[in-house]
């Protein structure tokens, strides 16, 4: 289904600690899987992406794990610093029309 | 990497008036485009997919009329908010498909109608 109007989670951290910030995907039939970080007033910018014959994929100090039995998706940040400051969303494409539907979103702050 | 450029980043209207915001892929071609839409402390929800060369395709719960879609070529699709109201106030950010199937998204436009 389409993402909710709700109002955005927020996770803080400490600057140099691990983050996690955790999804949960809508359509079993979902085959790719994107992160993204927004910073205020812009549009999403790509971080790492997944797909379902995966489960886990690691990219710069960041990784993503998919559970598809329990459809969940988690981002891994580590060593957070105060740049990684954002809304994290992720998304998933619908095999058909190639869609891409955005999840709720967490605002992550770092705290220096 | 590729570049989505959008325009403009913000604008002001006053209720009534129809405002065009515009989408252009700058280093590839794009055959389909997205256009979504934001409210603040939001998800991005999607509106529409734009579609070279053929009518858009719209969400449940947009209204066509209201909101048109044109994809006249592979590097170009226009969003207008037509009659503007203070509800449309938003952010609406496009994204183009480019290759190995990655969305690339523009840095969205602020729409304030007074």
């Amino acid at each position: 289904g389409e993402s909710v109007g709700l109002h955005l989670p927020t996770l803080s951290v400490q600057e140099g600690d691990n983050s996690i910030i955790n999804c949960a995907y809508s359509n079993s039939a979902s085959d790719y899987f994107i992160w993204y970080k927004q910073e205020s007033g812009k549009g999403p910018q790509f971080i790492i992406d997944i797909r379902s014959n995966m489960d886990k994929r690691q990219g710069q100090r960041v990784t993503v794990l998919l559970n598809k039995t329990v459809k969940h998706l988690s981002l891994q940040i580590a060593a957070t610093q105060p740049g990684d400051s954002a809304v994290y969303f992720c998304a998933e494409i619908y095999n058909q029309g190639g869609k891409l539907i955005f999840g709720q979103g967490t605002e992550l702050s770092v705290k220096p | 990497g590729a570049v989505v450029s959008q325009h403009p980043s913000r604008v002001i209207c006053k209720s009534g008036t129809s405002v065009k915001i515009e989408c252009r892929s700058l280093d590839f071609q794009a055959t389909t485009m997205f256009w979504y839409r934001q409210f603040p402390k939001q998800s991005l929800m999607l509106m529409a997919t734009s579609n070279e060369g053929s009518k858009a395709t719209y969400e449940q719960g947009v209204e066509k009329d209201k909101f048109l879609i044109n994809h006249a070529s592979l590097t170009l699709s226009t969003l207008t908010v037509t009659s503007a109201h203070p509800e449309d106030s938003s952010f609406y950010i496009c994204s183009a498909s480019g290759y190995n199937e990655k969305l690339f998204f523009g840095s969205g436009t602020q729409l304030s109608v007074l």
